[in-house]
This record gives C-alpha cells, structure tokens and sequence, in this order.
C-alpha cells in the first residue's frame, strides 16, 4: 500500500522560497502510469491545484497558471520523492500544502505560514 | 468551475442527505470514464476519497455512501447519516489539470 510522507518547514519568511518534500513508500516516483502533485488548502477552506511531475519515457511537468511563474516541482529518483519549491513568497502563500498521487492518496499535510 | 449545494447542511442521526455538485464543463472524457470524486475532510486530515468515476465506492466506505449522475451534475447521498460522518465533503475533478475542487460543504450533527 503506498504511503506520502511530507517533510519542510512551517514557517517562511515574505519574499523567501518556500521548500517542501514529498516521500513515496510502496510506489515508485518513475512509476510511468501516474503522476504526482502538489495542492494546497487556504485557510478559507479551497482547495487549489498546484502543479504535478510525471515520467513518460522523460519528465514532464504541468503547473497552474496563477503560480506557474514562481513554482517549480522536481523528481529525485535517488530518494523515490519529489518536491515543491514556490519562490517569492507572500502572506497569500500560507496554507496547508499536500502532495498526493491521485484523489485516493494524499499526503499528511504541512502548514507552512508565511510571516516575518 | 465545480459549484456544491448547499454549503452546510445540519442533519439528524438516521435520516438522509444529500449534496449537489454542477461543474461547468461535461467531465466526461474520452476514454467513457466521468472524473468525478467525491471525498470528506475532517479536521487535521486531508481529504479522503468517498466515491470515485461519479458512483464507485472506494475501498472501506460503508454502502450508505453512493454517488450519482453524469456530465456536469452529480450527487452524493448518505441513506442514513451517522455521527461519524461529519466533516467537510468535496467534489473535485481530475478530467483536466487543474484539477478543481466545489467549495465544500459542511455536515454537522
């Protein structure tokens, strides 16, 4: 049964670069019939997609329009996990990010403030 | 754009609910499959998967959970609400990135 272990820090200073990374146990992040994201929680309660990487022979990454400029989402096929990166960070950054495999496995979850 | 109705609900042990979720595109791909979700969130947790493809069960969700519908209007009924079926229920599509999610809509007791 595969499993998302999150890890990164819980607060992050206004104009810094946000790091998170995901840990996939009992799948493998080559796998080349999925893909894996990355999605966030505002505190009003949305939900928001943020982007996704995935291996079809080579890497492929899709990012949502409203962070694409700021985002970045990158394998490490070494450690079987990925990761998230968000530079320039703003109030409006903080959340709890998930990453997740697909509607039935999701991450446990980080939430990451962004103040000084 | 997903659109969940209502946005609460307040509900008695043993009786039905029932939640609405429009999308304004058909989530109907090529492949015939619809993909449309249904999941709950409770607090401190991420959402977890109720209904997958509009009205499958996903593994370990007790049969008074079902889900309905087809192109851009779905439902999900619980036949007989229980204490532990509070939190916030979802729908969400995977039809096309971004995924989207409805607003949510709270269940309480």
């Amino acid at each position: 049964q595969a499993h998302l272990q999150q890890s990164g820090p819980g607060l992050v200073k206004p104009s810094q670069t946000l790091s998170l990374t995901c840990a996939i146990s009992g799948d493998s992040v080559s796998s080349n019939n999925v893909a894996w994201h990355w999605l966030r929680q505002l505190p009003s309660g949305g939900l928001q997609w943020l982007g996704r990487t995935y291996y079809r022979s080579r890497w492929f990454n899709d990012y949502a329009e409203f962070v694409k400029s700021r985002i970045s989402i990158k394998p490490d096929t070494s450690k079987n996990q990925f990761s998230l990166q968000v530079d320039s960070v703003t109030p409006e950054d903080t959340a709890i990010y998930y990453c997740s495999r697909g509607p039935a496995l999701w991450g446990q979850g980080t939430m990451v403030a962004v103040s000084s | 754009v997903m659109t969940q109705t209502p946005l609460s609900l307040s509900v008695t042990p043993g009786q039905p609910a029932s939640i609405s979720c429009k999308s304004s595109q058909s989530l109907l791909r090529s492949d015939g499959k619809t993909y449309l979700y249904w999941c709950v969130q409770k607090p401190g947790q991420p959402p977890q998967l109720l209904i997958y493809e509009v009205s499958n069960r996903f593994s370990g969700v007790p049969d008074r959970f079902s889900g309905s519908g087809s192109g851009t209007d779905f439902i999900l009924q619980i036949s007989r609400v229980e204490a532990e079926d509070v939190g916030v229920y979802y729908c969400m599509q995977t039809k096309e990135i971004p995924w989207t999610f409805g607003q949510g809509t709270k269940v309480e007791i």
